[in-house]
């Protein structure tokens, strides 16, 4: 049963454009979210984060949006660059629960130049 | 720089033959956590560890154990591997174990069973 999920393996983007990276979960209960980011031969890093009290968070190029009635997540990087090709894993927990996180599958994203 | 250590980078074992794979942080971190990653599936939660307290979580398998001998150690032993148990075994730590507590990973350990 998988409580978070990452529907697009892969993303293609232009370098300069807009990169959208989509999460859904399952789970209601959920109430903080995270990005990681992950290079090849290196462990995840985290990226972003939101709590489920807000609906947009934002870090220089990187935003994530919350629409905790639709059950969905997204982060946006803009403007992407070449330096932004990497796995992203979008996760969540449960205050109760401590930091036990769950993650989904993962997106490759490839920005092209 | 303070970091997250795993050895070895890539580790092979027979069917059934008992392995061990290690964990080290320089980051004084008081929780400490394996995570087991199939191919192309999300990094699932085996186990995690605050300070001495041991928490396993319900649908870890009894052939998953971990060991933390000192703050600084964490390992994972895996009694008698089966096929299935081919992943990349990822440990992480973070400071607390509160909900907005950042978890720090390792490059990982990839198993092979042959």
């Amino acid at each position: 049963d998988q409580q978070v999920k990452q529907n697009s393996p892969s993303l293609s983007v232009q370098e300069g454009r807009i990169s959208i990276l989509n999460c859904d979960y399952t789970n209601s209960m959920f109430d903080y979210f995270l990005w990681y980011k992950k290079y090849p031969a290196e462990g995840p890093t985290f990226l972003i984060s939101i709590s489920s009290i807000k609906d947009k968070n934002e870090d220089g190029r990187f935003t994530v949006f919350l629409n905790k009635s639709a059950k969905h997540l997204s982060l946006h990087i803009v403007p992407s660059q070449p330096g932004d090709s990497a796995v992203y894993f979008c996760a969540a927990s449960r205050a109760e629960y401590g930091n036990k996180l769950v993650f989904g599958a993962g997106t490759i994203l490839r920005v092209k130049s | 720089d303070a970091m997250v250590i795993q050895n070895p980078r890539y580790q092979v074992t027979q069917f059934g033959k008992p392995v061990t794979l290690s964990c080290s942080q320089t980051l004084n971190h008081n929780v400490m956590y394996w995570y087991q990653q199939k191919s192309s599936q999300a990094p699932k939660l085996l186990f995690h560890y605050y300070d001495k307290d041991f928490n396993n979580e319900a649908d870890t398998p009894d052939n998953f154990q971990s060991r933390r001998p000192n703050t600084s150690f964490c390992f994972l032993d895996i009694r008698s591997p089966g096929l299935g148990d081919a992943a990349m075994y990822l440990c992480a730590t973070s400071r607390a174990s509160g909900a907005q507590e950042t978890q720090y990973f390792g490059p990982g350990t990839r198993l092979l069973v042959l």
